[in-house]
């Protein structure tokens, strides 16, 4: 079956600083990885997606994500982080089935930003 | 466009109580899903909508909850007999449910927050 682990339950970071969120995922074949944000009140964003080919995607709002096959990861990244970045995150993958594709989500990483 | 939408945005209701939960999908788009959001959780998928079929309902928990989508527009999901576990935020998405075998993005709706007391 199919599971995400976002190893983070929260993450501090001051702004302007680099942010790495780390997501690992199970998955028995080429897998469709995303990540969404959450912000209170808010739906799901997606912030970027891989499906297949170069494996450091770019994203909306400055994120990128590197697939690392080897490592089953999907970090998420950004080089300097916003005070509106905060919020919640979170890593999925893909589940394909002949008729449908439902996504399976990890847990999430709450980020909190320091001015 | 308009996005997906869903209503109420919350809900309170008495253990044992029948609840519906309403979910507009932005228009066009035939696939619609249902997830369910616990505290300090991730969505986790309770049902997927091709059409007006229920293509996959693998993730309805157990047979309290239905969920219908009978002009292969608006989706209502049903709860009966509601118990104070089953409080959570439920979460609507749509896609376009034309792609076949092609991973479609899913869009989400704010969500209903459910609490049952």
């Amino acid at each position: 079956a199919q599971s995400v682990t976002q190893p983070d339950i929260h993450i501090t970071v001051s702004e302007g600083a680099s942010l790495e969120l780390r997501c690992n995922y199970s998955y028995g074949a080429t897998p469709y990885l995303f990540w969404y944000v959450q912000s209170p009140g808010q739906g799901l964003q997606l912030l970027l997606k891989y499906f297949s080919g170069d494996t450091l995607v770019q994203g909306i709002k400055g994120f990128e994500a590197e697939f690392k096959r080897s490592q089953s990861s999907f970090n998420l990244r950004k080089p300097s982080v916003h005070w509106s970045d905060a919020a919640e995150y979170f890593c999925a993958v893909g589940a394909r089935k002949e008729y449908g594709n439902k996504l399976v989500f990890g847990a999430g990483t709450i980020l909190r930003v320091k001015s | 466009g308009a996005g997906v939408s869903q209503t109420p945005s919350n809900k309170v209701t008495e253990k044992g109580k029948y609840v519906e939960l309403r979910c507009d999908p932005i228009s066009g788009h035939t696939a619609l899903y249902w997830y369910r959001q616990s505290l300090g959780q991730g969505p986790e998928f309770l049902i997927y909508f091709q059409g007006t079929g229920a293509a996959d309902d693998s993730g309805l928990p157990n047979d309290r909850f239905f969920a219908v989508r009978p002009e292969g527009s608006v989706s209502t999901l049903k709860i009966q007999r509601t118990e104070r576990g089953d409080s959570a935020v439920y979460l609507c998405a749509s896609s376009l449910g034309t792609s076949g075998n092609h991973w479609e993005t899913q869009y989400f709706g704010p969500g209903t927050r459910l609490l049952v007391l």
